[in-house]
């Protein structure tokens, strides 16, 4: 079992939809990232997190760390925002991530 | 420039040769991190760097991986006798401060492939 585990998979929605990724992690954790990866690998940093809720335009992360989890949320999706995000872990104890295996969006005109 | 910059972008090469792949930080990143990616999942930790030294090394996967930054900044990922499970797409981050608190960012990568 991974120690960070993203749902779904792989996600098909259609323009203007309400997107929800989840992020469920089972070590105790300091922080939590959120990554976009497009197509030919170059990463994004979107959020860091350790508490809360974060906003930036369409994009919104919010963190339980009771229930040791995290969502990503986009509002009124859009073509471009298709790309893998990914969520990764930065443990209390050492300075190494741990990354779930990404969530593949599609958003379709 | 304002980014990470990795070089090469791509690299082929034969089975049991000895590569290095090259990560330039952003300026004034203290910490300097490399990852490995394999094709459907998400990245691995191979070595993280605060300033020269590497605070973790724990996910490099055997002593045929070796990353030095000797002065701090630029950081070289050394691969000897290469394997075929070797290729994948080798990806750095930079922060400014370390320990994994603070904004990655991330460099293309150099897609390693071992023929």
């Amino acid at each position: 079992k991974n120690e960070v585990e993203q749902s779904p998979q792989n996600l098909t929605a259609q323009e203007g939809e309400f997107i929800t990724i989840n992020c469920s992690y089972s070590v105790g954790i300091s922080a939590l990232h959120w990554l976009q990866q497009h197509p030919g690998g170059g990463i994004v940093s979107l959020f860091m997190l350790s508490s809360g809720k974060k906003k930036h335009g369409r994009l919104i992360a919010t963190i339980n760390i009771q229930e040791k989890h995290s969502s990503l949320h986009i509002t009124a999706s859009h073509p471009r925002d298709s790309a893998v995000y990914i969520c990764a872990a930065k443990e209390t104890s050492g300075s190494r991530l741990t990354f779930g295996e990404g969530t593949q969006l599609t958003v379709n005109p | 420039g304002a980014g990470v910059s990795q070089t090469p972008s791509n690299k082929v090469t034969e089975k049991g040769k000895y590569v290095e792949l090259r990560c330039d930080p952003i300026s004034g990143h203290t910490a300097l991190y490399w990852y490995r990616q394999s094709l459907g999942q998400g990245p691995e930790f191979l070595i993280y760097f605060q300033g020269t030294g590497a605070a973790d090394d724990s996910g490099l996967p055997n002593d045929r991986f070796f990353a030095v930054r000797p002065e701090g900044s630029v950081s070289t990922l050394k691969i000897q006798r290469t394997e075929r499970g070797d290729s994948a797409v080798y990806l750095c981050a930079s922060s400014l401060t370390g320990g994994g608190s603070s904004p990655l960012h991330f460099g293309n990568g150099t897609r390693l492939t071992v023929t």
